[in-house]
C-alpha cells in the first residue's frame, strides 16, 4: 500500500523557468492539501483540493502559483517564473475524508532555484 | 500572525529522561491539535493528537496535554531514546470538514545516549 508519492524529490531551476511538483495521493484518497516549507520554518497551507476541484486556496500567492487535481493523475502544483525565493520543501498530503485528522504526508519535493 | 508558536527552537536531553515540548496558540477556533514528526528529507509523520473535549491524551511514550485556558499545549516524551531524535511540529486547527493545520515553527530535539 504505497503512500502519498510525490515526484521529483529534488528540482533545480533557473529564474524564470516553470516548475511542475507532482503529487499522488493514497489509494482512497481524494483530499489533497498542498503545503510550503521555507528554511527552518514551519509548513504553510497553501491548498486544498478535490477530485477537479479547487476548495480552498487561500494559502496560494495570486500570481504565478497554480494548483489542480484532474479527475485522473496526479495534483500538480505548477510555478511560473520561479525566483530564488521559490526555494522550499514542497510537501503534499492526501487524507480520505476532509478534515485535518486523516492527513498523510508525502516526502516532499526540495526546489532550488538558481 | 504567527497563529501557533513553538518558541523552543531547539531542546537536547540525555538517553531514559523526559522530553517536554511546548506550543501556544492564540486562535479560539482551533479545536483539534497534532504533533507531528519530522526526520530529514522526510515528511512530517503524524505522532498524536488531541480534541478540545480533553485534556490530556496518552500513547505509549508519548503524552500530549491541552490548557485551553491558557491556549497551551505540551507533548511528554518518556522515556526519551535515540531515534526520537528528530524536529516536532505542533499544529492546530479547526475539526469542521475541510480545513487546514497551522504549523508552528518547530523544535528540534536531540536525544543524547
Amino acid at each position: 500500500n504505497a503512500g502519498v508519492m510525490q515526484n521529483p524529490r529534488h528540482l533545480v531551476r533557473r529564474r524564470g523557468q516553470e516548475a511542475r511538483l507532482r503529487c499522488s495521493p493514497m489509494k482512497g484518497h481524494s483530499h489533497v492539501y498542498w503545503y510550503r516549507q521555507l528554511p527552518e520554518e514551519g509548513l504553510k497551507f497553501m491548498v486544498y483540493l478535490q477530485k477537479e476541484n479547487i476548495i480552498d486556496e487561500s494559502g496560494m500567492p495570486k500570481e504565478r502559483f497554480s494548483a489542480e487535481f484532474p479527475k485522473e493523475g496526479p495534483s500538480i502544483l505548477r510555478i511560473q517564473q520561479v525566483v530564488r525565493g521559490d526555494s522550499a520543501a514542497y510537501f503534499c498530503a492526501s487524507s480520505p475524508t476532509a478534515g485535518v485528522d486523516g492527513y498523510t504526508f508525502g516526502s516532499g519535493t526540495r526546489l532550488t532555484v538558481v | 500572525d504567527q497563529q501557533v508558536k513553538q518558541n523552543s527552537p531547539s531542546l537536547s536531553v540525555q538517553e531514559g529522561r523526559i522530553s517536554i515540548l511546548n506550543c501556544d496558540y492564540t486562535n479560539s477556533m482551533f479545536d483539534y491539535f497534532l504533533w507531528y514528526k519530522k526526520y530529514p528529507a522526510e515528511g512530517p509523520t503524524f505522532l498524536i493528537s488531541i480534541s478540545s473535549i480533553k485534556d490530556k491524551n496518552e500513547d505509549g511514550r508519548f503524552t500530549v496535554f491541552l490548557n485551553k485556558s491558557a491556549k497551551h499545549l505540551s507533548l511528554h516524551i518518556v522515556p526519551s531514546q535515540p531515534g526520537d531524535s528528530a524536529v516536532y511540529f505542533c499544529a492546530a486547527g479547526p475539526r469542521a470538514a475541510g480545513n487546514k493545520l497551522t504549523f508552528g515553527g518547530g523544535t528540534r530535539v536531540l536525544v543524547k545516549p
